[in-house]
């Protein structure tokens, strides 16, 4: 299977500030790579495709790149509403695997 | 409107049989791919088992040969069996609607929790 890692675990951030959170998968994935936002309680919601293809209705702060192994998901200035938990997830493999996620908290 | 509606969750004892059910409405199951994926308490997400549109399956080594996925065309619903749980499954299991890899829509969850 492809292992997904993500760094930082966990990254305290305040409304403003531009974060980035990076994804590593253990074999080339091309750009076969999604981004998924969680809140608590809640299903988790795709935001970014194919690396860095922006889904339908997600704000133009997110942005995503990379490509191979190492991939990025960017978020130019934090919002109230971003504060969640934040997945890659690698499609190139037909056995699908997330990262362990990221949780942007509140500095 | 496309909805995903699980249910079938509830508490099981290690070494039992679940049948967990995805209602589908909106899309037809048999046409798009579908998945299981689960979330232990406070964990991250795993990407449980997929069925194609074909009808081949895989499963995640941490449940293959214990859980099986499957549809019902007429019924537009997708099933996880679950045989031998085990603590380690506990979690929230969703039903995910599977496009080109991507998971586009998700249901609402539902809770199995292995205990004795």
């Amino acid at each position: 299977d492809i292992q997904m890692t993500q760094s930082p675990s966990t990254l305290s951030a305040s409304v403003g500030d531009r974060v980035t959170i990076t994804c590593r998968a253990s074999l080339t994935i091309s750009r076969w790579l999604a981004w998924y936002q969680q809140k608590p309680g809640k299903a988790p919601k795709l935001l970014i495709y194919k690396a860095s293809s922006l889904e339908s209705g997600v704000p133009s702060r997110f942005s995503g790149s990379g490509s191979g192994t190492e991939f990025t998901l960017t978020i130019s200035s934090l919002q109230p509403d971003d504060f969640a938990t934040y997945y890659c997830q690698q499609y190139h493999d037909y056995l699908y695997t997330f990262g362990q996620g990221t949780k942007l908290e509140i500095k | 409107e496309v909805q995903l509606v699980e249910s079938g969750g509830g508490l099981i004892q290690p070494g039992g049989s679940l049948r967990l059910s995805c209602a589908a409405s909106g899309f037809t199951v048999s046409s798009n791919y579908m998945s299981w994926v689960r979330q232990a308490p406070g964990k991250g997400l795993e990407w449980v088992s997929i069925i194609y549109t074909v009808g081949s399956t895989y499963y995640a080594d941490s449940v293959k040969g214990r859980f099986t996925i499957s549809r019902d065309n007429s019924k537009n619903t997708l099933y996880l069996q679950m045989n031998s749980p085990r603590g380690e499954d506990t979690a929230v299991y969703y039903c995910a609607r599977t496009t080109g890899g991507l998971v586009d829509y998700w249901g609402q969850g539902t809770l199995v929790t292995v205990s004795s």
